[in-house]
């Protein structure tokens, strides 16, 4: 049973440029979250996507967008790179009425030169 | 604002003994709690939970500890095992499991043989 798969897994991009991330959720999960955690701090919340809506966001720019397909993959897109966003940006998936928290994928890891 | 907290970076103990993980929390929000261990190169995978209406919940050698008048948490493992060697995070959540989470900073555990 595969897990939660995030692609690319490692990516260098300039400021100022655009760059999309992706993952499939866990067979059976239903919802997916982002996170981005910074060098040396804890993952935080960017967005969840459920039903293919938004439906809690963390304390992140509108540069920071995202989508979820009927088939329940998700994309992140991040526009107008800064320096800052450099990090390691986990997607979970769960399911929105389980009670068993989330999986976690082993993340893609951004860096802006 | 950091709303959890993990006041020690890093924790080395023998093998065989007690390791103990704290967490501190400023929400009363927060109704459910979990801990991830992470390794290098992996995403965070969950370890244990407790809702805010038990104060201890145990899973083999993992037990986690819930004070919520002092809004502080903690993990134990017994006995610790070199494999248990990894970055743990804390995580609050404000409603139930699959609701957003707010992580703490992580704990590095040294198991040491």
């Amino acid at each position: 049973d595969a897990g939660v798969t995030q692609s690319p897994t490692h990516l260098i991009k300039t400021r100022g440029q655009q760059v999309t991330l992706r993952c499939s959720p866990k067979s059976g999960h239903d919802t997916v979250s982002w996170y981005q955690q910074a060098l040396g701090q804890g993952p935080q919340f960017i967005f969840q996507y459920y039903e293919e809506e938004e439906r809690q966001r963390g304390n992140f720019p509108d540069r920071f967008s995202g989508h979820q397909f009927p088939n329940y993959s998700s994309e992140l897109n991040v526009n107008a790179l800064l320096l800052g966003d450099s990090a390691l940006y986990l997607c979970a998936s769960s399911l929105v009425q389980g009670g068993n928290g989330y999986t976690f994928g082993s993340g893609t890891r951004l860096t802006v030169v | 604002d950091q709303q959890v907290k993990q006041n020690s970076p890093s924790l080395s103990v023998q093998e065989g003994r007690i390791s103990i993980l704290n967490c501190d929390y400023t929400n009363s929000m927060f109704d459910y709690f979990l801990w991830y261990k992470k390794y290098p190169a992996e995403g965070p995978t969950f370890l244990i939970s407790i809702s805010s209406i038990k104060d201890k919940n145990e899973d083999g050698r993992f037990t986690v500890f819930l004070n919520k008048s002092a809004k502080h948490l903690s993990l134990h493992i017994v006995p610790s095992q070199p494999g248990d060697s990894a970055v743990y995070f804390c995580a609050a959540s404000g409603g139930g499991a699959t609701n957003k989470l707010i992580f703490g900073t992580g704990t590095l555990l040294a198991v040491q043989p």
